[in-house]
């Protein structure tokens, strides 16, 4: 069984503070990872995918990898009220055919409170 | 990135029924994805989509029940089919854009009654 597994949460920062989502994954054959924001009823949107070992920052956001422990972390700095949403881990493996399918984490619930 | 348009967004349906759902991307793709998340969870992919060929299904997931249509490189259609309460989900398709990034449709929330 292929899994990506997430802390579900919540996990509650107060604003301004350093969120830190984690994700471990079972696979070793993934390539590539994506965190993905998803407020209630509306559909996933891409914040960052990373494919090398280290760190890639990107705004506010830094997404780590470390394919030796097959853990992936997402760091949110300065969180805002507006980041408040539940937070999926995906890892990117091969179908049949060629392309890639994702296999999402159950995802974490972020609270950023005033 | 790619535009997804699906529909539609929300439906309420009788057990027994089948219900269609239609996703058309703004830009030829050659895969597309359709997932499942059912309340409180996360996205199970159910099949993936090439223009011409079978869809593939995932483990748990056969065709008479989520047929697939991919009749062109911008758009398919997923049926669920005989739809009972447990097929209460959100059901979306997803496309691959750019180099590494997938894109996702807006969602159909399919409630059974």
């Amino acid at each position: 069984q292929k899994e990506v597994e997430q802390n579900s949460g919540p996990l509650s920062v107060p604003e301004g503070a350093i969120a830190s989502l984690n994700c471990t994954y079972s696979d070793r054959g993934s390539q590539s990872f994506f965190w993905y924001r998803q407020y209630s009823g509306k559909s996933p949107e891409l914040i960052m995918f990373i494919y090398s070992n280290g760190d890639k920052e990107d705004g506010r956001f830094t997404a780590q990898l470390n394919k030796a422990s097959q853990y992936v972390s997402l760091l949110i700095r300065d969180s805002q009220p507006s980041d408040s949403a539940t937070y999926l881990c995906a890892a990117s493996g091969v179908v049949t055919g060629g392309g890639n399918k994702l296999t999402f984490g159950t995802g974490t619930q972020l609270k950023v409170e005033l | 990135s790619a535009v997804i348009s699906q529909k539609p967004s929300r439906d309420i349906c009788q057990r027994g029924t089948s219900l269609t759902i239609q996703c058309q991307v703004d830009s030829q793709v050659t895969m597309m994805f359709w997932y499942r998340q059912q309340p409180g969870q996360s996205l199970t992919l159910i099949a993936t989509a090439n223009q011409g060929s079978e869809a593939t299904y995932e483990s748990g997931f056969v065709i008479d029940k989520f047929p697939i249509s991919r009749p062109n490189l911008t758009f398919s259609t997923l049926t669920v089919s005989n739809m009972s309460p447990e097929d209460s989900s959100i059901y979306l398709c997803s496309v691959v854009t750019g180099s590494s990034g997938y894109t996702f449709g807006s969602g159909t929330r399919l409630t059974v009654v």
